[in-house]
C-alpha cells in the first residue's frame, strides 16, 4: 500500500515560476527521497533529507521536512521545460531494509 | 559506470503464460529491490535482495510471483500464469552499502492481453 499522498496530483506552470509540491507520510522514517520520472519509466534520484534534517538545497531544488506533521515540500526555483516530469517522493522507513515507499507523484508541466 | 539495466524493455503476453523479467545492477550494489508501477500510480514495493537472499519478499502479490538472484548480481522476475492485472512496469533499482539512494533501471513494460 502507498505511505504517503502527493499533493497537487498535477501543476501547470509556465518557465521562470516556482513550483512547490508537498507530500504526507503515515510512519516513521529514516530518510525522505525524492524521485523524477520522465515518460513514465526509470526513476532519477533528486535529493535525501533525513529524519534529523528540516531543510536541503541541491541546485534549483529546496525540499524540507517536518516530522511533526510528517510532511515534506519540494520546491524547484525558475522553473525550465526540460523539468517536466512527475515527481515522487519516497520514505525509507525505519527498520525497513530501506525499502522506499512512494506517494502517487505529482505531474508537473512547466510551459515556454 | 554502466547503470542499472533491465530487459526486455516491452513484454507483451498472453493470458495465463508465464513471463521472466531480468535486471542486471550497478556492479558491485548488494542491494537489489523489485517495484511494480500500473498505469498513473506510484511504485508498489515487491521484493529486496541483500545478495543473493530476499529478507523482504512481503510486497509479492501472489505465490506467481518469485523472483531470484544469482553470483550477487543479475536478479530475475518471475510472473506465472500471468493475468491481466500484472500489466504495468516493472522496475529494479541497485543500491550500494552505506548509502540509501536508489538507482533504477529504465523498466520492463508488460502488457498481458
Amino acid at each position: 500500500s502507498q505511505q504517503g499522498e502527493e499533493d497537487p496530483q498535477a501543476l501547470s506552470i509556465q518557465e521562470g515560476e516556482n513550483a512547490t509540491m508537498n507530500c504526507s507520510y503515515k510512519t516513521s522514517i529514516n530518510n525522505l527521497q525524492w524521485y523524477r520520472q520522465n515518460s513514465g519509466r526509470g526513476l532519477v534520484h533528486l535529493i535525501l533529507i533525513r529524519s534529523n534534517e528540516r531543510e536541503k538545497h541541491s541546485g534549483r531544488l529546496r525540499v524540507t521536512l517536518d516530522t511533526s506533521k510528517k510532511s515534506s515540500s519540494l520546491l524547484i526555483t525558475a522553473s525550465r521545460a526540460a523539468d517536466t516530469a512527475s515527481y515522487f517522493c519516497a520514505t525509507d522507513a525505519a527498520g525497513g531494509y530501506n525499502k522506499l515507499i512512494f506517494g502517487a507523484g505529482t505531474r508537473l508541466a512547466v510551459h515556454p | 559506470g554502466a547503470g542499472v539495466s533491465q530487459s526486455p524493455s516491452n513484454k507483451v503476453t498472453e493470458k495465463g503464460k508465464d513471463v521472466e523479467l531480468r535486471c542486471d545492477p550497478i556492479s558491485g550494489h548488494t542491494a537489489l529491490y523489485w517495484y511494480r508501477q500500473s498505469l498513473g500510480q506510484g511504485l508498489e514495493f515487491l521484493i529486496y535482495f541483500q545478495g543473493n537472499s530476499a529478507p523482504d519478499k512481503s510486497g509479492l502479490p501472489s505465490d506467481r510471483f518469485s523472483a531470484e538472484r544469482t553470483g550477487g548480481s543479475v536478479s530475475t522476475l518471475t510472473i506465472q500464469r500471468t493475468q491481466q492485472e500484472d500489466s504495468a512496469v516493472y522496475l529494479c533499482a541497485s543500491r550500494a552499502g552505506g548509502v540509501r539512494e536508489q538507482y533504477f533501471g529504465p523498466g520492463t513494460r508488460l502488457t498481458v492481453t
